[in-house]
């Protein structure tokens, strides 16, 4: 079937730090892959999609390369801030049937200054 | 502004009770989601609904049920035979497949 895996968390990082956080998929076919954000209290936000293998989604300094060859789309940042502080949850929808979302369980980032 | 609104934003039920969850949304977009969020366990999909008058059940619909007369509503009602159901619970929507879902703020439901 479909899936995410994410690495577990909490990632903590000092301010300016490089982040790298992992996921990888199991789908038939190419899925389209997202990455979202749910800051504390709120609902999740997309921050960025790739829809097709070798894209690069990019947002808010933030990227992420859709590849088909490792099944990974691991979400990377170069210079993190306190701001980025929240939960990061990688997500497919499978290329066939229904459009719904399939999360990973999310990865707790906190950023200390 | 264009958005999906939950509310209320804290719920508490009492033993047996029923209890309904509103979701609506001025996007104009077919497609409605309900997830669950427990803590450590990610999103799971509760029901969705691509078009008014249908709804299919998700991962995890036992004890729970919703309806689709509106487009821009898609409420979710937590049964008494929802035995674990205190929760984060969040509503979307999506204009189609394979783009992105808009998130409601969510709503923590609590048992008494």
């Amino acid at each position: 079937g479909n899936s995410v895996t994410q690495m577990e968390g909490p990632v903590t990082l000092s301010e300016e730090a490089f982040l790298t956080i992992n996921c990888t998929y199991t789908a038939t076919g190419y899925p389209s892959l997202f990455w979202y954000v749910q800051y504390p209290g709120e609902g999740l936000q997309l921050l960025l999609k790739a829809t097709k293998a070798d894209d690069k989604g990019s947002n808010k300094g933030f990227e992420a390369t859709y590849r088909k060859e490792t099944t990974s789309f691991h979400l990377e940042k170069g210079s993190v801030q306190v701001s980025d502080s929240a939960v990061y949850f990688c997500a497919l929808t499978p290329p066939l049937g229904t459009d719904k979302l399939i999360f990973g369980t999310g990865t707790r980032l906190q950023v200390f200054p | 502004d264009g958005g999906i609104t939950q509310s209320p934003k804290y719920l508490f039920r009492k033993e047996g009770q029923n209890v309904t969850l509103s979701c609506e949304q001025n996007l104009n977009h077919d497609a409605m989601y309900w997830y669950r969020q427990d803590p450590g366990q990610g999103l799971r999909l509760i029901y969705y609904s691509q078009i008014v008058n249908d709804f299919q059940k998700g991962d995890i619909a036992e004890g729970y049920s919703v309806s689709r007369e509106k487009k821009e509503s898609f409420p979710l009602t937590v049964t008494s035979a929802q035995k674990n159901p205190t929760a984060f619970y969040l509503c979307a929507s999506s204009p189609g497949r394979g783009e992105k879902l808009f998130f409601g703020s969510g709503t923590q439901l609590s048992v008494l």
